[in-house]
């Protein structure tokens, strides 16, 4: 079955720490993107890749960094420098193509809560 | 910039009655807009979407749309609601490439018996 896999589903962390979050797909998608969700807030994009070795910052990357040394891997590391970090946190993929009409696919997302 | 205005962060309607979800955008140039369906703890599903062509686009689960530029809206509708219905629903829009959605706040959907 091809999808988006995000791991784990809950992830307890004390405050202060470092913590990574996986994100696989095995859709061949050229893009991906790491959204925050907060109740009443909707979706927050963290960062995003277009391409192996390329991303972008999002709307709310401070505190938050990622890598892209593969296509079919886009993990999210949350640093300390994020002062809030508690949330839902939910990758994306998407094929590349010249004009804006492919939709996202989404992961299961990750929970997140820092003790 | 593109931007996202969904109306009413929780609506609440009877079995049976008539779904609508409130969606309007603000873009430069023509849009492609998404709904987007989320269950309590689970990933985003995509339910409809409007590239081109026909305005009015039907989607899985028995929802449509109706893209109308003039009103720069995207309302979701459903003639019947369903308690299997109850979720929190996200519209998106994107106007070119591969940049990525930009969402709105999302509607909770409750739907009583």
């Amino acid at each position: 079955d091809g999808g988006i896999t995000q791991s784990p589903k809950y992830l307890f962390r004390k405050e202060g720490q470092n913590v990574t979050l996986s994100c696989e797909q095995n859709l061949n998608h050229d893009a991906m993107y790491w959204y925050r969700q907060d109740p009443g807030q909707g979706l927050r994009l963290i960062y995003y890749s277009q391409i192996v070795n390329d991303f972008q910052k999002g709307d709310i990357a401070e505190g938050y960094s990622v890598s892209r040394e593969k296509k079919e891997s886009f993990p999210l590391t949350v640093t300390s420098a994020q002062k809030n970090p508690t949330a839902f946190y939910l990758c994306a993929s998407s094929v590349k193509t010249s004009g804006g009409a492919n939709e996202q696919f989404f992961g299961p997302g990750t929970r997140l809560t820092v003790l | 910039a593109q931007s996202v205005t969904q109306l009413g962060s929780h609506v609440s309607v009877s079995e049976g009655a008539l779904v609508l979800l409130r969606c309007n955008y603000s873009s430069s140039v023509p849009p492609y807009l998404f709904w987007y369906v989320q269950y309590p703890n689970q990933g985003l599903q995509l339910l409809l979407k409007y590239t081109t062509g026909a305005t009015l686009v039907k989607g899985i689960n028995g929802f449509e749309a109706e893209f109308k530029k003039s009103e720069t809206s995207f309302h979701l509708t459903k003639p019947s609601a369903h308690m299997s219905d109850a979720a929190e629903y996200f519209c998106a829009v994107r106007t070119t490439g591969n940049t990525p959605l930009v969402f709105g706040k999302g509607t909770r959907l409750s739907v009583i018996a």
